[in-house]
């Protein structure tokens, strides 16, 4: 059963435009969401991340999103760069459950020039 | 600089060999982690270790082994009874159990058995 999903296996994105990635999750006891992003061969690097106590929390280009009623939440990123190519992971976490987290299968974006 | 280092980077294995994954961290970190990813599929968990000479299993934990003898290291035996284990191996650390602090990961191993 996967509780974390992401429905786009992949995004294209031309430079300088908005991305928008998005996660759903089915865990209500779910209230700490991160994004991370990882490029082949290497292993994920934290991005941003969210409380439950929030809707929004805004890092630089980074925005990520929280609708709890919706267990839904996505990841902006303005203005889109080609460096920022890479899979795209959300994960989740429960209070009490001791850091572990559960990801989701990850969307590949792709920025084009 | 800080950081999580996995070593090998590539492993290849026979069949019906156990073969063990290095992960050692010079952060400091209390709690370490082994996660595993497959074509199309996140991140599973497959054990954890929130302090030195404790482990729990994770979500998929059945062929695998793990030892936490000293905080800054925590090996991954994968067994000849792990019945898929060609993947990419990702070890991570965070601070503590809370969860202020994201996990932090290596680069992993990818490990091919034929």
């Amino acid at each position: 059963d996967q509780q974390v999903k992401q429905n786009s296996p992949s995004l294209s994105v031309q430079e300088g435009r908005i991305s928008i990635l998005n996660c759903d999750y089915t865990n209500s006891m779910f209230d700490y969401f991160l994004w991370y992003k990882k490029y082949p061969a290497e292993g994920p690097t934290f991005l941003i991340s969210i409380s439950s106590i929030k809707d929004k929390n805004e890092d630089g280009r980074f925005t990520v999103f929280l609708n709890k009623s919706a267990k839904h939440l996505s990841l902006h990123i303005v203005p889109s760069q080609p460096g920022d190519s890479a899979v795209y992971f959300c994960a989740a976490a429960a209070t009490g459950t001791a850091s572990k987290l559960t990801f989701g299968t990850g969307t590949r974006l792709q920025v084009t020039l | 600089d800080g950081g999580i280092t996995q070593s090998p980077k590539y492993l290849f294995r026979k069949e019906g060999q156990n073969v063990t994954l290095s992960c050692e961290q010079n952060l400091n970190h209390d709690a370490m982690y082994w996660y595993r990813q497959d074509p199309g599929q996140g991140l599973r968990l497959i054990y954890y270790s929130q302090i030195v000479n404790d482990f729990q299993k994770g979500d998929i934990a059945e062929g695998y082994s793990v030892s936490r003898e000293k905080k800054e290291s925590f090996p991954l035996t994968v067994t000849s009874a792990q019945k898929n284990p060609t993947a990419f191996y990702l070890c991570a650390s965070t601070i503590g159990p809370g969860r202020g602090s994201p996990l932090h990961f290596g680069n992993g191993t990818r490990l091919t058995v034929t």
